[in-house]
């Protein structure tokens, strides 16, 4: 089945405590991407990747960093959270100029 | 730089009725255009797509959406609004001519009344 998993789903963490949520793919895409949500700010983009060892900042890096080693994988860590990176986090992967596949999201809680 | 504004929050519709989902967007080349839903605790979802040719891109569960190049939009509709079509429903651009990212606007909340 053509998925994008996340993973863990659910956390909660304290201030600095390193973490990193995984992403995977298995649909071969170049294009893959971090966003968060949250109340009244909609989908904001943290991260994006055009290709293996390519990656950009999106519109809210300031916090994250990701890694782009394999064309499955683009976890993104948080190496110093902060309660202001509590928020739902999505993970999306897709050819360059075609339509994005949603993971199922991971809640963040930084207390 | 490309965007993408969805200017209502909120838009409420009695089931039956049409609805509307409104976007516009702003890109230096050719956009590429697409509309997402968001059910509630779920992903986003892939509702319909423009890319080329004809202006009106029928999509999932009976949604359309109508490019006008002249006011730069890219509206959300639906002959008949369900109540299950309630949800937050995003429209995202990305600009043809360049290896840029995807830009989603802030998403709007359509509510179907019973």
């Amino acid at each position: 089945e053509a998925q994008v998993t996340q993973n863990p789903r659910y956390l909660i963490t304290v201030t600095g405590k390193k973490l990193t949520v995984t992403c995977s793919q298995n649909m071969n895409h170049e294009y893959m991407s971090w966003y968060r949500q949250d109340p009244g700010l909609g989908l904001r983009q943290i991260y994006y990747s055009m290709n293996v060892e390519v990656t950009d900042k999106g519109d809210v890096p300031e916090g994250y960093k990701v890694s782009r080693k394999e064309k499955r994988n683009f976890p993104l860590i948080l190496e110093s959270p902060s309660p202001n990176q509590t928020s739902l986090y999505f993970c999306a992967s897709g050819r360059l100029v075609d339509t994005q596949y949603f993971g199922p999201g991971t809640r963040l809680t930084v207390l | 730089a490309q965007s993408v504004a969805q200017p209502e929050d909120q838009v409420n519709v009695a089931e039956g009725n049409p609805l509307t989902v409104k976007c516009t967007y702003s890109v230096s080349g050719n956009p590429y255009l697409f509309w997402y839903v968001q059910y509630p605790n779920r992903g986003l979802q892939f509702l319909l797509k423009y890319i080329t040719g004809d202006n009106l891109v029928k999509g999932s569960y009976g949604f359309e959406a109508e490019f006008n190049k002249s006011q730069t939009s890219f509206h959300l509709k639906k002959p008949s609004a369900l109540v299950s079509d309630s949800a937050l429903y995003f429209c995202a651009v990305r600009d043809y001519s360049g290896n840029t990212p995807l830009v989603f606007g802030k998403g709007t909340r359509l509510s179907v009344i019973a």
